[in-house]
């Protein structure tokens, strides 16, 4: 089956701690994305891949980092320097910038 | 600037009770208008995008719309079922693959 995962589903960080979510995708997408959820808001962008060995900082990407060195696959690193990281993340593929956006079912990130 | 405004923010029908979602854009230069559904703890689920004014997309029970300066997603006869979370998301055409979400319409629907 084609499409993309997120692991782990739960995952908690202690103070001072970097923590490492995983993005995998099978479906040839070109374009990956990250986003944040918080209760009762909209989705917020935080980093974006149009390519392997690129990648562009969205709205909120302070406190975050992220790599592309193959193209199924994003990890989002949330740093120490994030000090309200507790949300619901969401990664998304699409076969190119401008396509529509598919979205794996999430990691929630909680603060211990 | 670029925003997405959802309204009601929630909604409580009874099933078979026809309604309309509202999702109003400031988008500059808006190339797509994009519909998602989200159950709870779950990843939203591609449902529709729309081009052009006029335009208008059919699923099942949903009907989606698109003006100058906004969308509806029209729920014909509801079930239980559709009840979920309906997010609305504008892209700017000068900024590809950036798009901008509402805060959603958390949809009830009770028997």
């Amino acid at each position: 089956d084609g499409g993309i995962t997120q692991s782990p589903k739960y995952l908690f960080r202690k103070e001072g701690q970097n923590v490492t979510l995983s993005c995998e995708q099978n479906l040839n997408h070109d374009a990956m994305y990250w986003y944040r959820q918080d209760p009762g808001q909209g989705l917020r962008l935080i980093y974006y891949s149009q390519i392997v060995n690129d990648f562009q900082k969205g709205d909120i990407a302070e406190g975050y980092s992220v790599s592309r060195e193959k193209k199924e696959s994003f990890p989002l690193t949330v740093t120490s320097a994030q000090k309200n990281p507790t949300a619901f993340y969401l990664c998304a593929s699409s076969g190119w910038r401008g396509e529509t956006q598919y979205f794996g079912p999430g990691t929630r990130l909680l603060v211990l | 600037e670029d925003q997405v405004t959802q309204s009601p923010e929630a909604l409580r029908l009874q099933e078979g009770e026809s309604s309309s979602l509202n999702c109003s854009y400031t988008v500059s230069g808006l190339r797509g208008l994009f519909w998602y559904r989200q159950d709870p703890g779950k990843g939203p689920e591609f449902l529709f995008t729309l081009y052009s004014a006029g335009e208008e997309k059919e699923k099942e029970r949903l009907k989606a719309t698109l003006t100058k300066k906004e969308s509806f997603l029209h729920i014909t006869a509801p079930k239980p079922e559709d009840s979920a979370t309906y997010l609305c998301a504008g892209e700017r055409g000068s900024t590809l693959g950036r798009l901008y979400f509402g805060r959603g319409t958390q949809l009830t629907v009770w028997p």
